[in-house]
């Protein structure tokens, strides 16, 4: 069935570096798509939307640039530092209202200090 | 301003036995979602309730059911339990069906 998933499980920064974790999305219809970030022992935390109109969002630091061509998301997060470490889920919104959204698998981030 | 609430926090059950997760949005949000979470997975959407309707629901067999209060709060119902419902529950609410969603912490049930 139709799904979205990422390619790395986990990923490992040095504090300050700049991160990139990926997702792909195999549903060509979806145009509205979600990152989330959930720190340990709590729910996901909305980071930043994209719609299927853009193929590039800005928000405090975060970057989300969609790639419909070959369905690929990325979430670039910049000068990353240890209180981002944590897991970053890509989601896709679906049905006619959006009412439906599905989460991929999500990746762990690290940061070092 | 209080978040999105869930109760309770953890909660112990045997299978067979039924279950009732309660949650409350934010003031002035009126969609509710629900998730359940497996340890080390992305959440998978069971239900959205919208304005007290239901809007959407996953791939969950009908032991699932839930509803939305006139105050917009909801509960998830869980029958028949099973070993495999042992998750994390989580509720989501939004002001409307395609706004940004906060998520509660999550209630952790455990099957046995």
């Amino acid at each position: 069935g139709e799904s979205v998933g990422l390619h790395l499980p986990t990923l490992s920064v040095q504090e300050g570096d700049n991160s990139i974790i990926n997702c792909a999305y195999s549903n060509s219809a979806s145009d509205y798509f979600i990152w989330y970030k959930q720190e340990s022992g709590k729910g996901p935390q909305f980071i930043i939307d994209i719609r299927s109109n853009m193929d590039k969002r800005q928000g405090q630091r975060v970057t989300v640039l969609l790639n419909k061509t070959v369905k690929h998301l990325s979430l670039q997060i910049a000068a990353t530092q240890p209180g981002d470490s944590a897991v970053y889920f890509c989601a896709e919104a679906q049905g006619a209202s959006y009412d439906k959204v599905i989460f991929g698998p999500g990746t762990s981030l690290s940061v070092i200090p | 301003d209080a978040g999105v609430t869930q109760s309770p926090t953890h909660l112990i059950k045997t299978r067979g036995q039924q279950v009732t997760l309660r949650c409350s949005p934010i003031s002035g949000h009126k969609s509710v979602s629900w998730y359940q979470q497996v340890l080390g997975q992305g959440p998978q959407f069971i239900f959205q309730y919208y304005e007290k309707e239901e809007r959407g629901r996953g791939n969950f067999p009908d032991r699932f059911s839930a509803r939305q209060f006139p105050n917009y709060s909801s509960e998830l119902n869980v029958n028949a339990l099973l070993l495999g419902d042992s998750a994390l529950y989580l509720c989501a609410s939004s002001f409307r069906l395609l706004n940004e969603q906060f998520f509660g912490p999550g209630t952790r049930l455990t099957v046995l």
